[in-house]
């Protein structure tokens, strides 16, 4: 069974940083991409980012490049998401999400975490 | 970045009806690389449509997408009660994947 589970979310002043982690499970982790997606609740979703299987090719929202850098480490089946910089706007339930098609880095999911609530507030 | 607009925003419906959701993309997907997600009250989405049409592991064929260009739907012939959710369209043809606002099923 497939599953991932996101942690390292909580309260962060502006101007903080923070980092997510997602351990998977129940598949090969090293041959798919992974996104990072988020989500403020009770609104709709919005992607961030996404990394190719190998971690060799990286993709950003414009609204997170330059603060947030996605990484993979494929011998612990884990991926991070490193914030800095952080803003109110980015509170937001972040999740990670699986890539069903194996050598296709695509946003599409179709594996989700349950989430993790990134609060940034003083 | 590609826009979809989802309608209706909310639909009040009685379960084994049916029922069809709309979402229009601002510019043409050349690969109709749409996809549906339905998210139940606090859980995290869950994929039932990719490639406009296809369904994914585990979906029961009461779902149905269809679609192509500027213009798809996602189509559950009978609503069970678990169908009662959010409902979002991700479109991954065009960088950056964008998704649709939502559209709402609840119960009447």
């Amino acid at each position: 069974e497939v599953q991932l589970l996101e942690s390292g979310g909580g309260l962060v002043q502006p101007g903080g940083s923070l980092r997510l982690s997602c351990a998977a499970s129940g598949f090969t982790f090293g041959n798919y991409a992974m996104t990072w997606f988020r989500q403020v609740p009770g609104k709709g979703l919005e992607w961030v980012s996404t990394l190719s299987e190998t971690g060799g090719s990286t993709y950003y929202s414009e609204s997170v490049k330059g603060r947030f850098t996605i990484s993979r480490d494929n011998s612990k089946n884990t991926l991070y998401l490193h914030m800095s910089s952080l803003r109110a706007e980015d509170t937001a339930v972040y999740y990670c999400a699986k890539c069903p098609i194996t050598g296709f880095t695509s946003v599409l999911s179709d594996y989700w975490g349950q989430g993790a609530l990134v609060t940034v507030s003083s | 970045e590609t826009v979809l607009t989802q309608s209706p925003g909310t639909l009040s419906l009685s379960p084994g009806e049916r029922v069809t959701l709309s979402c229009r993309a601002s510019q043409s997907l050349g690969r109709n690389f749409l996809a549906w997600y339905r998210q139940k009250p606090g859980q995290a989405p869950r994929l039932l449509i990719y490639g406009a049409s296809s369904r994914a592991t585990g979906i029961p064929d009461r779902f149905s997408g269809s679609g192509s260009g500027t213009d798809f739907t996602l189509t559950i012939s009978r609503l069970e009660p678990e169908d009662f959710a959010m409902y979002f369209c991700q479109q991954y043809d065009i960088s950056p994947g964008t998704f649709g606002q939502g559209t709402k099923l609840e119960i009447k």
